[in-house]
C-alpha cells in the first residue's frame, strides 16, 4: 500500500527557513516525478514545485527560494524553503504521480499535509 | 500560464440531486483536464483525469466531459460522503500546472 508521510512543518519568522520532507514507501520511488502542492489556509490548491529525477521545475513565487531534492536510497523527498513569507503560509502536501517513468502530472496518492506558518 | 476557472463557487443541492460542475480554461489544454476531491482535513482525490477518465475505484456515477477549454464535470445522484469541494487540473501547459479556485458542493 502506498503511503506518503510528509514532516518538518511548524512556525517560523518572514525571512527564516525550513525543510519539509516526505517519506514514501509501497512503490518504486525513484520511477516517479514527485511535486510538492500547497493550500494556505481556506484557500484552494497551488503547485509548488517537481522534481524528475535530476530535472526540477518550480512555480514563479517560489523560484529562486525553495529547492525540491530527493534521495532515493531512503525513499524521501525533501522541500527546503528559504526567505520564507506570510504567503508562504499553508499545508503542504507531497504528491505521487499517476504514472511511472512518465511525467503525467496527474496525483493519485497524497500525504496528509504539513502545515508551515510563516509569521513574527 | 493557463488560468482555470471553475462555476458555481457553491452549489447548494440536496442528496439524490444530480450535480453539475464547470471548469473553463484560459486557452485550450486538448483533453488534459482532471478534476479532484477534497473534504475537509484532507487531502485531494483524484476523481477524473484526461477530461472523462475515471480514476482507480471512484464511483460510476462520476462522469467527466469536455475538451478545449470548457470541462464538467457531473455526479448524477449526490451520495452524502460527495459533498465537498471539487478542484479541475490542467496538464497540458506546465510550468506552472494549475488549479481551479474549487466548487464547494454543499447540503442544502
Amino acid at each position: 500500500e502506498v503511503h506518503l508521510l510528509e514532516s518538518g512543518g511548524g512556525l517560523v519568522q518572514p525571512g527564516g527557513s525550513l525543510t519539509l520532507s516526505c517519506v514514501a514507501s509501497g512503490f518504486t520511488f525513484n520511477n516517479y516525478v514527485m511535486t510538492w502542492v500547497r493550500q494556505a489556509p481556506g484557500e484552494g490548491l497551488e503547485w509548488v514545485s517537481s522534481i524528475s529525477g535530476d530535472k526540477t521545475y518550480y512555480a514563479d513565487s517560489v523560484k529562486g527560494r525553495f529547492t525540491i531534492s530527493r534521495d532515493n536510497s531512503k525513499n524521501t523527498l525533501h522541500l527546503q524553503m528559504n526567505s520564507l513569507r506570510a504567503e508562504d503560509t499553508a499545508v503542504y502536501y507531497c504528491a505521487k504521480q499517476l504514472k511511472g517513468s512518465s511525467m503525467d502530472m496527474l496525483f493519485d496518492y497524497w500525504g496528509q499535509g504539513t502545515l508551515v506558518t510563516v509569521s513574527s | 500560464e493557463v488560468v482555470l476557472t471553475q462555476s458555481p463557487a457553491t452549489l447548494s443541492l440536496s442528496p439524490g440531486e444530480g450535480a453539475t460542475l464547470s471548469c473553463r480554461a484560459s486557452q485550450s489544454v486538448s483533453r488534459y483536464l482532471a478534476w479532484y476531491q477534497q473534504k475537509p482535513g484532507q487531502a485531494p482525490r483524484l476523481l477524473i483525469y484526461d477530461a472523462s477518465n475515471r480514476a482507480t475505484g471512484v464511483p460510476a456515477r462520476f462522469s467527466g466531459s469536455g475538451s478545449g477549454t470548457d470541462f464538467t464535470l457531473t455526479i448524477s445522484s449526490l451520495e452524502p460522503e460527495d459533498f465537498a469541494v471539487y478542484y479541475c487540473q490542467q496538464r497540458m501547459k506546465w510550468p506552472p500546472l494549475t488549479f481551479g479556485g474549487g466548487t464547494k458542493v454543499e447540503i442544502k
